[in-house]
């Protein structure tokens, strides 16, 4: 079954602690992304990667970092989170960044941050 | 930085109602998706358009693509409670990585 898998589902952290949001889809896909997701604001795209090794920001990157060593995993890493990256993180692949193909989403990180 | 603007930002309507959501943009696209959200799940692809002009239907969904690839509608006839959740547009551009979400549209479809 093709799958974007997230982890954790649901995390409460404090303040400058640092965590990794993993991601890991099974569809050999060139492109991945993250989002967050808050009321109000719809999806905002954070970083995105065209392939291995290949990385670019997107609308809000502030704050954090992400790598592509292997093709099917994307970690969102937060090296000092703030109260402010509280939100619903989204990772995001699809086959290519072709803007036709089907972009398949995970099903969400809830993230607070105290 | 481009921008979407869907409206209604929030749409209440009877079974069997039909709607319209818009996506405008002052930016063109290569081409803009339409997705569907459920609570507690990432949201999931309706349709993709292309092509300027371009109408796409699916069931009771009719997508459309404005002329200058700038905006966007999705008409719902015979709405139905099923069709409750949160409608997102995306526009990307070609093999750009980049691509802008509106901040969707919450419909509800009461019995």
């Amino acid at each position: 079954e093709a799958q974007v898998t997230q982890n954790p589902r649901y995390l409460i952290t404090v303040t400058g602690k640092k965590l990794t949001v993993t991601c890991s889809q099974n569809m050999n896909h060139e492109y991945m992304s993250w989002y967050r997701q808050d009321p109000g604001l719809g999806l905002r795209q954070i970083y995105y990667s065209m392939n291995v090794e290949v990385t670019d920001k997107g609308d809000v990157p502030e704050g954090y970092k992400v790598s592509r060593k292997e093709k099917r995993n994307f970690p969102l890493i937060l090296e000092s989170p703030s109260p402010n990256q509280t939100s619903l993180y989204f990772c995001a692949s699809s086959r290519t960044a072709f803007s036709g193909n089907t972009i398949y989403f995970g099903e969400g990180s809830w993230l607070t941050v105290v | 930085t481009q921008l979407l603007e869907q409206s209604p930002q929030f749409l209440s309507i009877q079974e069997g109602e039909n709607l319209t959501v818009y996506c405008n943009s002052s930016s063109v696209f290569s081409s803009l998706q339409w997705y569907r959200q459920e609570p507690g799940e990432g949201p999931v692809l309706l349709v993709t358009v292309v092509t300027g002009g371009e109408v796409k239907k699916l069931k009771r969904l009719t997508f459309q693509f404005g002329d200058a690839r700038k905006d966007s509608s999705l008409h719902i006839t015979a709405a139905q409670p099923g069709d409750t959740g949160l409608y997102l547009c995306a526009g990307a551009n070609t093999n750009a990585g980049k691509s802008t979400f509106g901040d969707g549209t919450t419909l509800t479809v009461k019995p």
